[in-house]
């Protein structure tokens, strides 16, 4: 069964480096998605992606996030300058036309 | 008034009991709705996908929802402790061309063998 995947499973960094982290969709998809959940918090949107563009992005998608779709498999989340807060799970999600959304397995940033 | 509202849990049952999880919401152009599981630092895994008022069943688990009450509920019949992991709900409003989900706090069950 075709899934999302995600690398790294868990990131460490240091304060005001940059992180980029990777996911492949699931291949027929149209749609990509980056969401995140803070430890005990709800999932939270931050971005949605569709035709090479984003096509939302959310408070907490500031200047410091990027997202890119590289080639025809990878997408991307890069945070610029980490800050101790962006500490989470972060996962990718891919569907095909929006109504079901599949999520990968997650990376954990852990901001030091 | 939070846009999604779940209750956190715990919710503790003996298993092969018939366990009732439930989410209201507030924005009426929630047309879309979903019910994701969730195991311990892993991805949410998509579990049903309803669009319409009324019941949708897979398998054991059952997707009810009332739009008229701003209520939907995930019913798991014959509970196993496999089953035991956070059970998140997720909504979508039809306009939204992003197809961003918004999702509830999730209800941790723990189902005792």
């Amino acid at each position: 069964e075709p899934e999302v995947t995600q690398t790294p499973s868990h990131q460490v960094t240091q304060m005001g480096q940059e992180v980029i982290l990777r996911c492949v969709p699931i291949s027929n998809h149209l749609y990509f998605y980056w969401y995140r959940q803070i430890l005990g918090q709800k999932v939270e949107f931050l971005v949605s992606f569709y035709n090479n563009e984003i096509s939302e992005k959310s408070e907490i998608f500031d200047d410091q996030f990027s997202v890119e779709r590289p080639d025809g498999s990878n997408f991307t989340l890069k945070i610029r300058s980490t800050k101790l807060e962006d500490s989470a799970m972060y996962f990718c999600a891919s569907s095909d036309w929006g109504d079901t959304q599949y999520f990968g397995p997650g990376t954990r940033l852990t901001v030091l | 008034q939070k846009e999604v509202e779940q209750d956190p849990g715990p919710l503790s049952v003996p298993e092969g009991a018939i366990v009732s999880l439930n989410c209201t919401y507030s924005n009426s152009a929630f047309q879309y709705f979903m019910w994701y599981r969730q195991y311990s630092r892993k991805g949410p895994e998509l579990l049903m996908y309803t669009y319409s008022s009324g019941n949708k069943e897979d398998g054991r688990f059952t997707a009810q929802v009332d739009k008229s009450s701003k209520y939907i509920s995930l019913f798991i019949r014959d509970s196993q402790p496999s089953d035991s992991a956070t059970y998140l709900c997720a909504m979508r409003t039809r306009m939204d061309s992003s197809y961003k989900l918004i999702f509830g706090s999730g209800t941790r069950l723990l189902v005792r063998p």
